[in-house]
């Protein structure tokens, strides 16, 4: 079965610093999806990013970037510059390529930027 | 656009006494999902429903709970008896087909506190 671990539980910075959210994945799919949300205190999960296992390519959007490596099965996620408004807690999750979307989350990682 | 509704927002009640919760996914949304989400951890799928079906609900403690969606559209979860363990956010997400590289929209959820 897939599984997702995001191995920093907290992190805290002052505001306009850079911050990257590591994330590690398993499966023995070769076809697959990785997905980052952000669950800020309102609740509810908002989606920020989707990659399949045959794209590589590393993605920048904003003052948001990704790092997607399958040689370390790896999913980074950096905020560049944060803000205070991107204080929340950052899910990255798996889901492998069937019928029915069983996503696996991480345990979320807690990002608190301090102004 | 409308997003995900549910409700209650917030519920309090104590062991051994039963709860519901209502969700209206986004209108054509096929796929309606159920996560418990226990403090400090990351979503955890409890069911999927293909329209008014079942898709997978192999982690749905059945004993206590139950959840249906009779005419596709929204859906209500119930717990019956509450044991002090179920304490959770209870998260409901829809997507268009269900297919594992489709994100998911999420509501903002239910906290469920049982004493």
């Amino acid at each position: 079965a897939q599984k997702v671990t995001q191995a920093q539980t907290e992190i805290s910075v002052v505001e306009k610093e850079d911050v990257t959210l590591d994330c590690v994945y398993e499966t023995r799919d070769t076809t697959y999806y990785l997905f980052w949300y952000k669950q800020p205190p309102s609740g509810e999960l908002v989606f920020l990013i989707r990659r399949n296992s045959f794209d590589e390519q590393n993605e920048i959007s904003g003052r948001y970037s990704w790092n997607f490596q399958k040689s370390t099965s790896s999913f980074n996620f950096t905020i560049t510059a944060s803000q205070v408004v991107d204080s929340a807690v950052y899910f990255c999750a798996l889901s492998e390529a069937r019928f029915n979307n069983d996503m696996r989350f991480g345990a979320g990682t807690r990002l608190t930027v301090k102004p | 656009e409308a997003g995900v509704a549910q409700s209650p927002r917030y519920k309090i009640i104590e062991k051994r006494q039963s709860v519901a919760f209502w969700c209206n996914p986004i209108s054509g949304h096929a796929t309606l999902y159920w996560y418990q989400q226990i403090l400090g951890q990351g979503p955890k799928l409890l069911i999927q429903f293909q329209n008014n079906g079942v898709v997978d609900d192999s982690q749905l403690p059945k004993d206590r709970f139950s959840a249906e969606r009779l005419k596709g559209v929204d859906s209500t979860l119930k717990i019956q008896p509450a044991k002090l363990e179920d304490s959770a956010v209870y998260l409901c997400a829809s997507s268009y087909g269900g297919f594992s590289n489709e994100k998911l929209f999420f509501g903002s959820g239910t906290q469920l506190s049982v004493l």
